[in-house]
């Protein structure tokens, strides 16, 4: 089955330590996205990438690195310089960058810092 | 920063009434918007999209849009309690390709 998997799907963080979330898609869809939800709030962009090797910044992206050296993997990294890091933490993809609005998201990571 | 602004409710509507979701934006260049609902602890799914000004309908739902105003509106008819999620208002802001996301509208359709 096609689709976008996040892993890990729940993560536990000292303060201070820097973590990875994993997304990756078999969807050979170009567009990929990470956005951030808190509690009762919509969802805020991090990180876009339209294209391999090539990534923009979105609202908040203080704090959070990205790659995308292959075009089915987006890895997310929160750094400690993050200072409120405790998030529900979506990827999304899409066919193309002309197709920003159809965006297909994998299940979530939840981030919480301890 | 361009804003998406929608009532986080909740909204509460009896079986079989019709509701209405509301939705305004800032950045008037906008050409492209949305509706995602996200059931509770799971991710948004798409579920309308509208380019022109007027009504687009899919089944039970209706998007409005309204560009002289920035308003986008969800309607949806015959209200189910399997319709009870939060909807998101997405716009595609002038200048990247990215969706801006509103805090979401909580609906609740009482049985």
């Amino acid at each position: 089955d096609g689709g976008i998997t996040q892993s890990p799907k729940y993560l536990f963080r000292k303060e201070g330590q820097n973590v990875t979330l994993s997304c990756e898609q078999n969807l050979n869809h170009d567009a990929m996205y990470w956005y951030r939800q808190d509690p009762g709030q919509g969802l805020r962009l991090i990180y876009y990438s339209q294209i391999v090797n090539d990534f923009q910044k979105g609202d908040i992206a203080e704090g959070y690195s990205v790659s995308r050296e292959k075009k089915e993997s987006f890895p997310l990294t929160v750094t400690s310089a993050q200072k409120n890091p405790t998030a529900f933490y979506l990827c999304a993809s899409s066919a193309s960058p002309a197709d920003t609005g159809e965006l297909f998201f994998g299940e979530g990571s939840r981030l919480t810092v301890l | 920063q361009k804003e998406v602004e929608q009532n986080s409710g909740p909204l509460s509507v009896p079986e079989g009434a019709i509701a209405s979701l509301n939705c305004t934006y800032s950045d008037r260049g906008s050409q492209s918007f949305f509706w995602y609902r996200q059931y509770s602890g799971k991710s948004p799914e798409l579920i309308m999209f509208i380019y022109s000004n007027g009504d687009k309908e899919d089944g039970r739902f209706t998007a409005q849009l309204n560009k002289a105003s920035q308003y986008v509106s969800l309607l949806i008819r015959d209200s189910q309690p399997s319709d009870s999620a939060t909807y998101l208002c997405a716009v595609e802001s002038t200048g990247r390709r990215a969706l801006t996301f509103g805090s979401g509208t909580r609906l609740q359709v009482q049985p």
